[in-house]
């Protein structure tokens, strides 16, 4: 199956810093990539879809100046969490929309566990 | 998407048949059922998915009511690394400018147990 890929798998960093998260579709190009975040002990909530070549579309309460979405090419996307405070300390899921057959297909990446101190 | 309701909590004896239901009342047409499950700290892995009809793969098989207002995922065999939270899905086709796109419950955790 579609294999999608996201580094680093865990980060810690200093509040106030900035960091990058990549999400890669290994096997496929992915026009379409979306951004998770998954609080412990509950569900994911998405955060935003990024389209390629064109600005991501963020949901309702995601600030886009701190969450910037990059989504370059057909086979990456960025998630930069910016002046990175504790309470952004989450697990942030992308996955990737397969068009293919008559219905679309998405797959997860194994997610990235960012803790700011 | 619609919601969906699934119960927070399952046993399961290892070995046996697990049964997760999921309720999703307000499916329109154009819509699947998807299921997927979260392993502790890992991205969500998808299991199968349906329209109206039974499915079944090597993982489990889905069973959709007529009326596609519910739905049963059955693990035929389930082990211990079946342990893990069970997310119902329902999400448009191909073509919806939101396709691909997930909206997650609370999902079950499943416990198979020795």
């Amino acid at each position: 199956g579609a294999v999608v890929s996201q580094h680093p798998s865990w980060v810690i960093c200093k509040s106030g810093t900035s960091v990058k998260i990549e999400c890669r579709s290994l096997d496929f190009q992915a026009t379409t990539m979306f951004w998770y975040r998954q609080f412990p002990k509950q569900s994911l909530m998405l955060m935003a879809t990024s389209n390629e070549g064109s600005k991501a579309t963020y949901e309702q309460g995601v600030e886009k100046d701190k969450f910037l979405i990059n989504h370059a090419s057909l086979t990456l996307s960025t998630l930069t969490v910016t002046s990175a405070h504790p309470e952004d300390s989450s697990f942030y899921i992308c996955s990737a929309r397969v068009p293919q057959g008559t219905n679309t297909e998405a797959f997860f990446g194994q997610g990235t566990r960012l803790t700011v101190v | 998407d619609a919601k969906t309701t699934q119960p927070p909590s399952m046993d399961c004896a290892e070995g046996r048949a697990a049964n997760l239901p999921c309720n999703h009342s307000t499916i329109s047409g154009n819509e699947y059922v998807y299921w997927y499950r979260q392993i502790h700290s890992q991205g969500p892995q998808y299991i199968i998915h349906g329209l109206k009809n039974n499915e079944t793969n090597e993982m489990a098989s889905l069973i959709i009511t007529e009326d596609r207002k519910s739905s049963t995922l059955i693990l035929p065999h389930a082990t211990l690394r079946d342990t893990a939270v069970y997310y119902c899905i329902v999400r448009p086709l191909l073509g919806a400018a939101n396709a691909g796109k997930s909206t997650f419950g609370d999902g079950t955790t499943l416990t198979v147990k020795p």
